[in-house]
C-alpha cells in the first residue's frame, strides 16, 4: 500500500518564476493538505482539498493556489516566486473531514529553493 | 489566533532514561492533540493523538497526557534509545470545524549511548 507521494523531491527556481509541486495520497484518503516548513520551524498549513474544492486556507497570498484531481491527487502552484518561498513543502493525506480519524499522513516533501 | 508552543528546542538524556517534551497552546481548548515525530529531510509521521476528555494514552513506550486547566499536553519516552532522536512535533486543529493543523517548532531530542 503505497503512502503519500511527492514530486519532485528537489527543485531550484529563479525569483519571479512559477512551480507547481505534485502529491498522490495514501490510498482510501480523499483529503490533502498542503504545508510550508521553513528550517528550524514547525510545518504552517497552506490550503486544504476535499471534493475537489479548497476548503482550508492558511495565511498565505494569493501567489499560493492548488487543485484536486478526481482520483485525490494534488497540485500546489506557486507564482512570482520569492527568496522567502526557499522551503520543504509538505503534502499530507486525511480521510475525509467528519470521519473521526484525525491523524495526517505526511509524504517525503519536495525541497524548493528559490535563488 | 490559536496558537501552540514547545518551549524546548533541544533535549538532551542517557540512554535508557524518560524524555519529557513540553507542549502549551493558547485559546480555546482543542477537541484534540497530536504527536509527530520528524526525522532530517522527511515528512512528520504521526504517533499519537489525545482527546481533551482523556488525561492519558499511551504507545508501547510512548505515554502523552493533556491538561485543559493547564493548557498543556506533556510528552513521555521512557527507556529511551539513540534510534529515539528525533525532532517532535505537537499539533492541534487550527479552528474547531476543519481538520488543518498548526504545529509547534518542535523539540529536537538527541538520546545518547
Amino acid at each position: 500500500d503505497a503512502g503519500v507521494t511527492q514530486s519532485p523531491t528537489h527543485l531550484i527556481k529563479t525569483r519571479g518564476q512559477q512551480v507547481t509541486l505534485r502529491c498522490s495520497p495514501k490510498s482510501g484518503h480523499d483529503t490533502v493538505s498542503w504545508y510550508q516548513q521553513a528550517l528550524g520551524q514547525g510545518p504552517q498549513f497552506i490550503f486544504q482539498y476535499y471534493e475537489e474544492e479548497e476548503r482550508q486556507r492558511g495565511n498565505f497570498p494569493d501567489r499560493f493556489s492548488g487543485h484536486q484531481f478526481p482520483n485525490y491527487s494534488s497540485e500546489l502552484n506557486v507564482n512570482a516566486l520569492l527568496l522567502g518561498d526557499s522551503a520543504l513543502y509538505l503534502c499530507a493525506s486525511s480521510e475525509t473531514p467528519g470521519s473521526q480519524a484525525y491523524e495526517q499522513y505526511f509524504g517525503p516533501g519536495t525541497r524548493l529553493t528559490v535563488t | 489566533s490559536q496558537k501552540i508552543e514547545q518551549n524546548s528546542e533541544a533535549l538532551n538524556i542517557q540512554e535508557g532514561k524518560t524524555a519529557t517534551l513540553t507542549c502549551n497552546y493558547t485559546n480555546y481548548s482543542p477537541a484534540y492533540l497530536q504527536w509527530y515525530r520528524q526525522d532530517p529531510g522527511r515528512g512528520p509521521v504521526f504517533l499519537l493523538l489525545i482527546r481533551e476528555n482523556e488525561k492519558e494514552k499511551r504507545k508501547e513506550r510512548l505515554k502523552v497526557t493533556f491538561d485543559t486547566t493547564l493548557k498543556q499536553s506533556l510528552f513521555h519516552i521512557t527507556a529511551s534509545q539513540p534510534a529515539d532522536s528525533a525532532t517532535y512535533l505537537c499539533a492541534r486543529r487550527e479552528d474547531q470545524a476543519g481538520t488543518a493543523l498548526i504545529f509547534g517548532k518542535g523539540t529536537t531530542l538527541s538520546v545518547s549511548s
